[in-house]
């Protein structure tokens, strides 16, 4: 059981230049998330989305875009990156409702570096 | 919105006891979690707390008072591997009645010998 799949691990990007952030989960969880975190800050959600073919946008969403095409899969679009994008880019899942188990799964994380 | 408070920085010795603190303020509130992260890893779930009152899970406990908009991180008998961001963060419902988790900053805690 993988859990929640992020890939890459690393990755420098120029400025100007767009990449996509993949993320899967094989637990069949409805909810999924996109949250960057800056050295010494919390997470913040730039996306998030309750279902295949339904996203919304979070506390930061400029300059991301996401689809939810599959429950498994919900990637993160970066569009012109910029400086301000370099940060630690976590994907997370879980079930809806409450209760222990609506404790999110995180992926290990992408560190994006915008030069 | 929300807004949560924790400590930046804890020190404490291997083998006693610790407690972060948690404050919030939200118009929705709908459970409370903590998670650990280790430097350069992602977040792990730790506890869960929706109704007020003291969570065991071995070593670790959580309490909650939603009246003073208050909970804690206990950990007990710490060991050098507890060394880690604590993140305190807050559920609830927004507008869309979407439940909405905001994380707090974290507390670094050092275990020192």
């Amino acid at each position: 059981n993988a859990g929640v799949t992020q890939t890459p691990k690393f990755r420098i990007l120029k400025i100007g230049q767009s990449m996509t952030l993949q993320c899967t989960q094989d637990m069949n969880h409805n909810y999924m998330y996109w949250y960057r975190q800056d050295p010494g800050m919390g997470l913040k959600l730039i996306y998030y989305s309750v279902g295949a073919g339904i996203t919304d946008k979070g506390e930061v969403p400029n300059g991301y875009n996401v689809s939810r095409s599959t429950t498994e899969d919900f990637p993160l679009r970066l569009e012109l990156a910029a400086p301000s994008q370099t940060s630690v880019y976590f994907c997370a899942s879980s079930y809806p409702g409450g209760g222990v188990s609506n404790g999110y799964t995180f992926g290990s994380g992408t560190r994006l570096t915008v030069v | 919105g929300q807004n949560i408070d924790q400590p930046t920085e804890m020190t404490a010795t291997e083998g006693a006891i610790v407690q972060i603190n948690c404050t919030y303020q939200t118009s929705g509130f709908n459970g409370l979690f903590w998670y650990q992260q280790h430097a350069g890893e992602a977040p792990t779930f730790l506890s869960y707390n929706v109704l007020d009152g003291l969570e065991e899970k071995g070593r670790f406990s959580s309490f909650l008072s939603r009246s003073k908009g208050y909970s804690y991180l206990l950990l007990k008998e710490l060991q050098m591997k507890d060394s880690a961001s604590y993140l305190c963060a807050v559920r609830d419902r927004d507008s869309g009645g979407y439940q909405k988790v905001t994380f707090g900053t974290g507390t670094k805690l050092q275990v020192i010998p």
